[in-house]
């Protein structure tokens, strides 16, 4: 399988600051990652396509100027939530495509959970 | 109705049962077919892979799935308690490059 991993793990700021996500594919290169969100008991809803060297593709209803997405590298993807407030408060997850011989679907990070006071 | 139906349980089994968690889905171009284990606070965690229609196992779990009836399973055998989470099925038409469309997840505990 594959490894993907988030930064941090959890978070917490104040209301009005920008907080930033790293996710990173640890063994394979990712030209895609997808970034989701989920909310307690819910299950995930996608946010955004990443795509490394070009825009991202946002979801129908989500924010592009307050949630930024940058894929700057083959291996890392970061999602910037912009002058968060208390309903930003969510577990954010990324996953990141992977095609082996037994297998063509997605990985997913461990998620990092963001607190807004 | 939504493209993938799943019970959000929570489903209570004891250790040692055998545990049938499905999914219904809609799209009849869905050909990718995954079952996710997500802990609390933890992202998913990939648990089955299946392409297209069959039968799949990896040690206590087998995934099938009935293209014609469009309907998922997972069995899980000699349940543990450390089996206790959220199982998801997602499902897509295209390569893992695609989005997937996910069920809501059905919580399972298992009590010892």
């Amino acid at each position: 399988g594959a490894v993907v991993s988030q930064h941090p793990s959890w978070v917490i700021c104040k209301s009005g600051t920008s907080v930033k996500i790293e996710c990173r594919s640890l063994d394979f290169q990712a030209t895609t990652m997808f970034w989701y969100r989920q909310f307690p008991k819910q299950s995930l809803m996608l946010m955004a396509t990443s795509n490394e060297g070009s825009k991202a593709t946002y979801e129908q209803g989500v924010e592009k100027d307050k949630f930024l997405i940058n894929h700057a590298s083959l291996t890392l993807s970061t999602l910037t939530v912009t002058s968060a407030h208390p309903e930003d408060s969510s577990f954010y997850i990324c996953s990141a495509p992977w095609r082996g011989r037994a297998e063509d679907t997605q990985y997913f990070g461990p998620g990092t959970r963001l607190t807004v006071l | 109705q939504k493209e993938v139906e799943q019970d959000p349980g929570p489903l209570s089994v004891p250790e040692g049962a055998i545990v049938s968690l499905n999914c219904t889905y809609s799209n009849s171009a869905f050909q990718y077919f995954m079952w996710y284990r997500q802990y609390s606070r933890k992202g998913p965690e990939l648990l089955m892979y299946t392409y297209s229609s069959g039968n799949k196992e990896d040690g206590r779990f087998t995934a099938q799935v009935d293209k014609s009836s469009k309907y998922i399973s997972l069995f899980i055998r000699d349940s543990q308690p450390s089996d206790s989470a959220t199982y998801l099925c997602a499902m897509s038409a295209n390569s893992g490059y695609s989005t997937l469309t996910f069920g809501k997840g059905t919580m399972l505990l298992v009590s010892p």
